[in-house]
C-alpha cells in the first residue's frame, strides 16, 4: 500500500503567487514525522521543512509552511510568493518510529513557476 | 563542516562489471541511508546502516547488492554484475540520530552500458 500519496504529478504557478502541493500519508504509528524535500534540475535533494506528529503548531520555514491536518492525514506544502527558482520536483516524505525511523518518499510533484 | 560527500558523481560501467559507490556522512553523523532514484521516479529506500551494523535492508535487492559502513571510512554500496536496469541515481543521506530529517549527498549517477 502506498504510504505517501502526491496526487499532482505536475503543477504550474504564476510568479509571486502562492501554491499548495498536496500530500496524504498512511500510518498507524502514533509517532511519526513528515518532511518536504526539493529536487531542482541539478539533482540534489534539499530539505525544506519538518513536522512532527506531536507538534501542536504547523511548521514554517521562510516562504514554506506545512499545513498539517492530522485527522485527515494530510501534510500539504504551501509556498508563498513563488519565485522562478522554485521550479523543481517536490517530494513529501514520512518517517515512522516503528520502522527504524527510515524515511519513505512519495512520487513527487513537478512545480513550474511561470514568469 | 563538510556535508555528505558522495563519490564518484558519475559512474559508467559495462554490463557485468562491479560498481562501488562511496558515501562519507557528515561529521558526527553515525546513521547512513541509501536510496535509489530511477529516471522520472521518486526515491526508493534501500538500506539503513549504523557503524558496522545493518539496521534495515528491506529495500535492497536480494542479489548482487550489498552495503557496509565500517568502523573507519566511508559507507560503500556495492553492485556486482551490473545490468542496464541498475542505471539510476543513488543517494546517500546521513543523520546524527535517525530523526528530524536527513542531509543528502549530491548522489552518484550510475550508467550501465
Amino acid at each position: 500500500a502506498q504510504k505517501i500519496t502526491q496526487t499532482q504529478p505536475g503543477m504550474f504557478v504564476q510568479e509571486k503567487e502562492a501554491v499548495t502541493l498536496d500530500c496524504t500519508y498512511d500510518t498507524s504509528d502514533p509517532s511519526y514525522g513528515l518532511f518536504w524535500y526539493k529536487q531542482p534540475s541539478s539533482g540534489e535533494m534539499i530539505f525544506l521543512i519538518y513536522q512532527g506528529s506531536y507538534d501542536q503548531q504547523n511548521a514554517t520555514e521562510g516562504r514554506y509552511s506545512l499545513n498539517f491536518q492530522k485527522a485527515r492525514k494530510s501534510a500539504n506544502l504551501v509556498i508563498s510568493a513563488s519565485q522562478l527558482g522554485d521550479s523543481a520536483m517536490y517530494f513529501c516524505a514520512m518517517r515512522e518510529e516503528t520502522s527504524y525511523d527510515k524515511v519513505i518518499f512519495g512520487p513527487g510533484t513537478s512545480l513550474s513557476v511561470i514568469p | 563542516n563538510a556535508g555528505v560527500m558522495q563519490n564518484p558523481r558519475h559512474l559508467v560501467r559495462r554490463r557485468g562489471q562491479e560498481a562501488r559507490l562511496r558515501c562519507s556522512p557528515m561529521k558526527g553523523h553515525s546513521h547512513v541511508y541509501w536510496y535509489r532514484q530511477l529516471p522520472e521516479e521518486g526515491l526508493k529506500f534501500m538500506v539503513y546502516l549504523q557503524k558496522e551494523n545493518i539496521i534495515d535492508e528491506s529495500g535492497m535487492p536480494k542479489e548482487r547488492f550489498s552495503a557496509e559502513f565500517p568502523k573507519e571510512g566511508p559507507s560503500i554500496l556495492r553492485i556486482q554484475q551490473v545490468v542496464r536496469g541498475d542505471s539510476a541515481a543513488y543517494f546517500c543521506a546521513s543523520s546524527p540520530d535517525g530523526r528530524y530529517g536527513y542531509t543528502f549527498g549530491s548522489g552518484t549517477r550510475l550508467t550501465v552500458v
